[in-house]
């Protein structure tokens, strides 16, 4: 069945770039049914969403976080990235990546229909 | 901007026991086609996120059919009928219409 693993460095110093990669194995990104995403988790937080992209290369981004992220499929299909720039302590989180079931409706609205699965998560802390 | 608002925001629970949890969102999950867009996860200790609910009743597979999600529009429940010990952790409702958002989350545990 579909595995997805986040990777990338665990720790980044502030006002830099948190840049990481999640791995598909045993599936394939190119399917129109599906968008690919990114969530965090700060330690003893709740979960934010942060962005999501299609195979195509369409993305939709958190509004919160919008002028900071980018999110990418690499052209093997075989992964996709985040980056996220200008990273300040708060940023400190669990980050996973995860399939979405869902499309965007008529108005270009997302409509989804459940994440799953995600990665294992990965921690990044923001520090000098 | 759209809140998603849980509650109890804690919940303890005898084993064999029913729980419930709240979530309403400020906004309408109700979408022109019919359908609900809410969401119900749950995170156990060291664990990632496991989709329990999806379009606000319908079960993610391999879910017990212990679990039960309704509700419409801007009000709605995650139902677990009979409590056991495998459902310790943090359970999240998440709105999957336009602007993904969670709950704060509901953290269960067994008395």
């Amino acid at each position: 069945q579909l595995q997805l693993q986040e990777s990338g460095p665990g720790l980044v110093k502030p006002s830099e770039t948190l840049s990481l990669s999640c791995t598909v194995s045993r599936g394939s990104i190119s399917s129109s049914s599906y968008y690919w995403a990114w969530f965090r988790q700060p330690p003893g937080k709740g979960l934010e969403w942060i962005g999501s992209i299609h195979y195509s290369g369409s993305t939709y981004f958190n509004p919160s976080l919008k002028s900071r992220v980018t999110i990418a499929v690499d052209t093997s299909k075989t992964h996709f990235s985040l980056n996220l720039t200008s990273v300040t302590a708060s940023d400190t989180a669990v980050y996973y990546c995860a399939r979405l079931s869902g499309a965007l409706d008529d108005d270009g609205i997302w409509i989804g229909a459940g994440s799953k699965p995600w990665g294992q998560g990965t921690l990044v802390t923001v520090s000098s | 901007d759209n809140v998603m608002t849980q509650s109890p925001l804690s919940l303890p629970v005898t084993p064999g026991e029913p729980a419930s949890i709240s979530c309403r969102s400020t906004q309408s999950l109700l979408h022109s086609n019919g359908f609900n867009y809410l969401e119900w996860y749950l995170v156990k200790p060291g664990q990632s996120p496991q989709l329990l609910i999806y379009l606000g009743s319908i079960r993610a597979s391999g879910v017990p059919d212990r679990f039960i999600g309704y509700g419409s529009g801007t009000d709605f429940s995650l139902k677990i009928s009979r409590v056991e010990a495998d459902d310790v952790g943090v359970y999240y409702c998440m709105r999957a219409l336009q602007t993904i958002t969670f709950g704060q989350g509901t953290r269960l545990e067994i008395k």
